[in-house]
C-alpha cells in the first residue's frame, strides 16, 4: 500500500518562528501536493510539485514555501509564523500516469497551532 | 474555482442507505468522477470512481447520470463508521492536475 508520512502529527510554534512540515511518500509518484483545511472552507491548495525542484502555486500561496530536492520528499515551510497560519495541513501525492486508476494519497495531516 | 457541488450536510438512518448527490456541470470529456471520504482528524481516503457507466466496489456504487452532469454515491447500508465527510472530485487519468475538493457533504449516521 501506498504510503504518505508527515513528519509530525501535532505542533505548537510561536509567532514569528520558521516552521518546516515535512512529507515523505514511498512510491515513487512524481506528484506531490500540500494543502490546508479549515472549518468551513474544506480543503486549499497551498503548492504542488510534478517533479524534483518543480512547483506550482497552488490557490493560497501566500505566506508559505516549498522544497522539493528529492522526488519522495516535499517539504511545505512557513517562512515566518502567523495566527492566521493555525490550521490542519494535509499532503497528498499521485502519480502522472495512472492507468485505469487515478488515486490520490494523503497523509494523516499535521495540526499547526500558531500562538 | 470548485467544478463541483455537493450540499453541505446530510443525515441517514443507520442501516439505511445514504445517498450524497453530486453537481459537476462543466465536466469535460476526459474527467473522470472520484468520491473520497475524510473521517475526522485523518486525511481523505478514495472511495470509487467512474466515467460514464455505473460502478460499484465493496465500499459503494456510484450512479453517474447519462449527460454525466451530476452523480450519486450510494453507500447501501450506512453504519455509524461512515460518519465523514465526502467529497466529490472530478479529473482526468493522466497529468499534472490542481484537484479541487471543496467543502463535500458531511453525512451523519444516526443510531
Amino acid at each position: 500500500d501506498v504510503k504518505v508520512t508527515q513528519s509530525s502529527r501535532y505542533l505548537v510554534k510561536r509567532t514569528g518562528e520558521k516552521v518546516f512540515l515535512e512529507c515523505v511518500q514511498d512510491m515513487d509518484h512524481e506528484n506531490m501536493f500540500w494543502y490546508r483545511q479549515d472549518p468551513g472552507l474544506g480543503l486549499r491548495l497551498i503548492y504542488f510539485s510534478y517533479d524534483v525542484k518543480m512547483k506550482e502555486k497552488g490557490d493560497i500561496p501566500e505566506g508559505y514555501s516549498v522544497s522539493r530536492e528529492k522526488k519522495e520528499r516535499f517539504s511545505l515551510i512557513l517562512e515566518s509564523a502567523s495566527t492566521n497560519q493555525t490550521s490542519m495541513y494535509l499532503c497528498a501525492s499521485s502519480l502522472i500516469n495512472r492507468g485505469s486508476r487515478n488515486t490520490i494519497y494523503f497523509g494523516e495531516g499535521s495540526w499547526l497551532t500558531v500562538v | 474555482d470548485a467544478k463541483t457541488t455537493q450540499p453541505p450536510s446530510m443525515d441517514c438512518a443507520e442501516g439505511r442507505a445514504a445517498n450524497l448527490p453530486c453537481n459537476h456541470s462543466t465536466i469535460s470529456g476526459n474527467e473522470y468522477v472520484y468520491w473520497y471520504r475524510q473521517i475526522h482528524s485523518q486525511g481523505p481516503q478514495y472511495i470509487i470512481h467512474g466515467l460514464k457507466n455505473n460502478e460499484t466496489n465493496e465500499m459503494a456504487s456510484l450512479i453517474i447520470t447519462e449527460d454525466r452532469k451530476s452523480s450519486t454515491l450510494i453507500l447501501p447500508h450506512a453504519t455509524l463508521r461512515d460518519t465523514a465527510v465526502y467529497y466529490c472530485i472530478v479529473y482526468p487519468l493522466e497529468g499534472t492536475y490542481k484537484y479541487i475538493f471543496g467543502t463535500g457533504t458531511r453525512l451523519k449516521v444516526l443510531a
